[in-house]
């Protein structure tokens, strides 16, 4: 499985945008990036998922790289309920799905 | 967004028991469903890897006679966990995909499980 690299935890403040990194150089040319978040004692919730062109949902953006050894989760203005663990996860088809250790993300008010 | 509907939320049995837990997806066709486990403070470890009509995919490590996995339908899988100990004690997690679209995944609520 290819693997994703995230920092542990960050921390940012309230209505503030933050942008969450993950690397993976050992990416595929038929990896997609998929990003997943989990609130304490809830299941993973999907947030954005991209190939190769950047992408924008209501919830997030995403920014990947050209060489798509990286890429960049935005929150575009936080709040309170955006903290949470944030996994960046390669996905290949039709294969399954492996967490890394993700990052935690505080908000302060 | 999609809906996967995993049930019970909690259980607690006793030691030498079994449990089953279910997970449906309610508005979409499930070509493979993932089973985790969650401990304290730590990711998400995958179990098995289930496809509908076949039999499931262990993880090394994962006992495939103590964790028991059926997905007879394109919107029903179950774990049973059998002889529950302590140790079983987790959080599990379904999750559900449509492999054929190569969508996200869609993950249920979760169940705590707690042996006594």
């Amino acid at each position: 499985d290819a693997k994703t690299t995230q920092p542990n935890s960050m921390e940012s403040n309230e209505e503030e945008p933050v942008h969450l990194p993950c690397n993976h150089s050992t990416i595929s040319g038929t990896d997609y990036i998929h990003w997943y978040r989990q609130l304490p004692s809830q299941g993973p919730e999907y947030v954005i998922h991209g190939l190769t062109s950047n992408v924008n949902n209501r919830m997030a953006s995403l920014a990947i790289a050209e060489d798509r050894k990286s890429s960049t989760l935005i929150l575009h203005r936080a709040t309170l309920r955006d903290a949470a663990v944030y996994y960046c996860i390669l996905v290949m088809g039709a294969q399954k799905l492996v967490f890394g250790q993700g990052t935690r993300l505080t908000i302060n008010p | 967004g999609a809906v996967v509907s995993q049930h019970p939320s909690w259980v607690i049995c006793k030691s030498g028991t079994s449990v089953k837990i279910e997970c449906r997806s309610l508005d979409f066709q499930a070509t493979t469903m993932f089973w985790y486990r969650q401990f304290p403070k730590q990711s998400l470890m995958l179990m098995a890897t289930s496809n509908e009509g076949s039999k499931a995919t262990y993880e090394q490590g994962v006992e495939k006679d103590k964790f028991l996995i059926n997905h007879a339908s394109l919107t029903l899988s179950t774990l049973t966990v059998t002889s529950a100990h302590p140790e079983d004690s987790s959080f599990y997690i379904c999750s559900a995909r449509d492999t054929r679209l190569n969508t996200e995944a869609f993950f249920g609520q979760g169940t705590r499980l707690t042996v006594v």
